[in-house]
């Protein structure tokens, strides 16, 4: 199906490592896109393409797949990550779809 | 700096039409594909439409293909949405998103505008 999955919510103590995921049998096809959002704030372009980071996005920040699901890995979690985060990626019709976005809290 | 400055949202009654626009500086606009992507509270982000450099391209989400129509003037900067026949589920936030690449099916959202708000309302 065209869905994308992700997890509504993800926790992290300062300074640990944090793995969002999303799932989705297009990503057995397509790669997928992660996106920040903060409150407020429009997103932000986080990893496209095989794990390509915009200019100005930390090297925390890194992207990879297995099967059919994507993950979004941020080693060294610092406070100011504390954001929603979407995963996104065309479907077999050509058009774009969403993740639900996973809240992450930074403890 | 890259800049995306949208306009046109506003309050508007079911069946009636709006035409958003967002202007682009910072960058060569006509090298770009560009999209439109809502989000509304509950539902969280939703690709609308994309259209590729020299509108060779176009693509809609099916919940408002027939209905919407994506455009853009290279010469202006500018890229548009005219919404027809809005219904309250059109009711959201809608950002213009610059995309990686000339083509529609790359990357897109690199450059974002801050959104312009279109409420549907009876």
């Amino acid at each position: 199906s065209s869905e994308l999955t992700q997890d509504p919510a993800v926790s992290v103590a300062l300074g640990q490592t944090a793995t969002i995921t999303c799932q989705g049998d297009i990503l057995r096809t397509y790669f997928a896109t992660w996106y920040q959002q903060k409150p407020g704030q429009a997103p932000v372009l986080l990893i496209y393409g095989t794990n390509t980071r915009p200019s100005g996005i930390p090297d925390r920040f890194s992207g990879s797949t297995s099967t059919n699901t994507a993950s979004l890995t941020i080693t060294g979690a610092q406070a100011e990550d504390e954001a929603v985060y979407y995963c996104s990626s065309r479907d077999f019709s050509a058009k774009f779809l969403f993740g639900g976005g996973t809240k992450l809290t930074v403890l | 700096e890259m800049q995306l400055v949208e306009s046109g949202g506003g309050l508007v009654q079911p069946g009636r039409s709006l035409r958003l626009s967002c202007v682009a500086s910072g960058f060569t606009f006509e090298g770009y594909a560009m999209h439109w992507v809502r989000q509304t509270p509950g539902k969280g982000l939703e690709w609308v439409a994309g259209i590729s450099w020299n509108s060779g391209d176009l693509d809609y989400a099916d919940s408002v293909k027939g209905r919407f129509t994506i455009s853009r003037d290279n010469a202006k900067n500018a890229l548009y949405l005219q919404m027809n026949s809005l219904r309250h589920e059109d009711t959201a936030l809608y950002y213009c998103a610059k995309a990686v690449g000339i083509a529609l099916g790359g990357a897109l959202g690199d450059v974002w505008g801050h959104g312009t708000t279109v409420t549907v309302f009876s």
